[in-house]
Order: C-alpha cells, then sequence, then structure tokens
C-alpha cells in the first residue's frame, strides 16, 4: 500500500513566523500535491510538482511556497504565516500525471496560527 | 475553468437506508471522475473512479455512474451502515483534480 506521511498531525504556530509542512511518500510517485482543506470549500490546490525540484501553482498559492529536492519528499513552505492560513493542509501523491491515476492522501496536519 | 457541485450536507440517514449524494460537474475535457471519502481523524481515500462516459464504479457497496449527457456522478449505496459515516468528495481530474465542497454522512444505529 502507498504511505503519505505528513510529520505533524497538530501544529500551533504564531502570526509572522515561517512554518515547514513536511510530507513523504513511499511508492516512488512522480506527483505531489498540497492542498488546504476548509469547511464548506472541500479542497483547494495549492502548490503541486511533477518531478524533483519542479512546481508548479495550483489556486491558491498566494502566501505559500514549497520545496521538492528529493522525489519522495515535497515541502509547503508559509514564509509569514498569517491567521487565515489556520486550516487543515492535506498532501497526496499520485504515480503519474495521468488522469486515470487516483492521488493518495496523507492524514493532513491541522495547523492552528495564534 | 472545471467545477464540482455537490449536494449540500448534512446528511443523517439510519442504518440500512439507501444512500444518493448528487454531483454535477463542469469541464472542458474529458475527465475522470472520482469520489473521495473521508473518515473521521484521517485524510481522504479513493472510494471509486469512471475514466468514461457510461463508466460505472463500484467499492464497498457504493456505485456511481459516469453520465456524460446530465454531467452527472451521483453517488448511491443502497443500504448503508454506521460504519459508512464520513465526509465524502466528488472530484474531476483532467490534468488537475477539482472538489467538490463534501457531503457529510452520519449513519444512525
Amino acid at each position: 500500500d502507498v504511505k503519505v506521511t505528513q510529520s505533524s498531525r497538530y501544529l500551533v504556530k504564531r502570526t509572522g513566523e515561517k512554518v515547514f509542512l513536511e510530507c513523504v511518500q513511499d511508492m516512488d510517485h512522480e506527483n505531489m500535491f498540497w492542498y488546504r482543506q476548509d469547511p464548506g470549500l472541500g479542497l483547494r490546490l495549492i502548490y503541486f510538482s511533477y518531478d524533483v525540484k519542479m512546481k508548479e501553482k495550483g489556486d491558491i498559492p498566494e502566501g505559500y511556497s514549497v520545496s521538492r529536492e528529493k522525489k519522495e519528499r515535497f515541502s509547503l513552505i508559509l514564509e509569514s504565516a498569517s491567521t487565515n492560513q489556520t486550516s487543515m493542509y492535506l498532501c497526496a501523491s499520485s504515480l503519474t500525471g495521468d488522469s486515470n491515476q487516483p492521488q493518495h492522501f496523507g492524514d493532513g496536519t491541522r495547523l492552528s496560527i495564534l | 475553468g472545471n467545477s464540482v457541485t455537490q449536494m449540500e450536507g448534512p446528511v443523517t440517514l439510519s442504518e440500512e437506508a439507501f444512500l444518493t449524494i448528487n454531483c454535477t460537474y463542469t469541464a472542458t475535457g474529458y475527465p475522470s471522475l472520482f469520489w473521495y471519502v473521508q473518515y473521521p481523524g484521517e485524510g481522504l481515500q479513493l472510494l471509486l473512479k469512471a475514466t468514461k462516459a457510461d463508466d460505472k464504479g463500484s467499492n464497498k457497496g457504493f456505485e456511481a455512474t459516469y453520465r456524460k449527457e446530465t454531467t452527472s456522478f451521483h453517488l448511491e449505496k443502497g443500504s448503508v451502515q454506521v460504519s459508512d459515516s464520513a465526509v465524502y468528495f466528488c472530484a474531476l481530474d483532467d490534468y488537475k483534480l477539482s472538489f467538490g465542497a463534501g457531503t457529510t454522512v452520519t449513519v444512525r444505529a
């Protein structure tokens, strides 16, 4: 089974801090994704990556950046955390960019910015 | 652009009741369609998928048929159990995934 592991289940940070969310997948997947999940809004794509050192903006990239130095690891960075970034963050991976390939999700990180 | 609209919840049912969650989509191409489920405290997991018109996806007693003429992908289960309590997301994949807002389903014993 594919395993996508997010480093923290719960995280509390302060406004203005630089925050790192880490995600690791163990199935040699090409693609990795970061979403945020908010009630009534479903999942919204922040950034995704189709290859090492490659990244593309999703629908809501403002205030975020990402890093993919190794194929198995995809990091989401909040450059200067703000209270409106309090949310559930979900990482996902898929084998290829083919639309037949489902995405596999981690258990999420619930981030609170005070 | 692409979008997915699914019925608002929450939905509360008794065990063995019939469940339908409506999902319609707007897409410029010919996307694959998915239903994902999120159990309490967990990430999303794939429930079923369909990749072309008239395909029927099925898993764990759930079914959904890709209807191109009505741009719909409604989820159904004939007899729900308490363990089906979860949030259900409809999604389409046309280069990237677009999700509906999610429908919370609670099944009471």
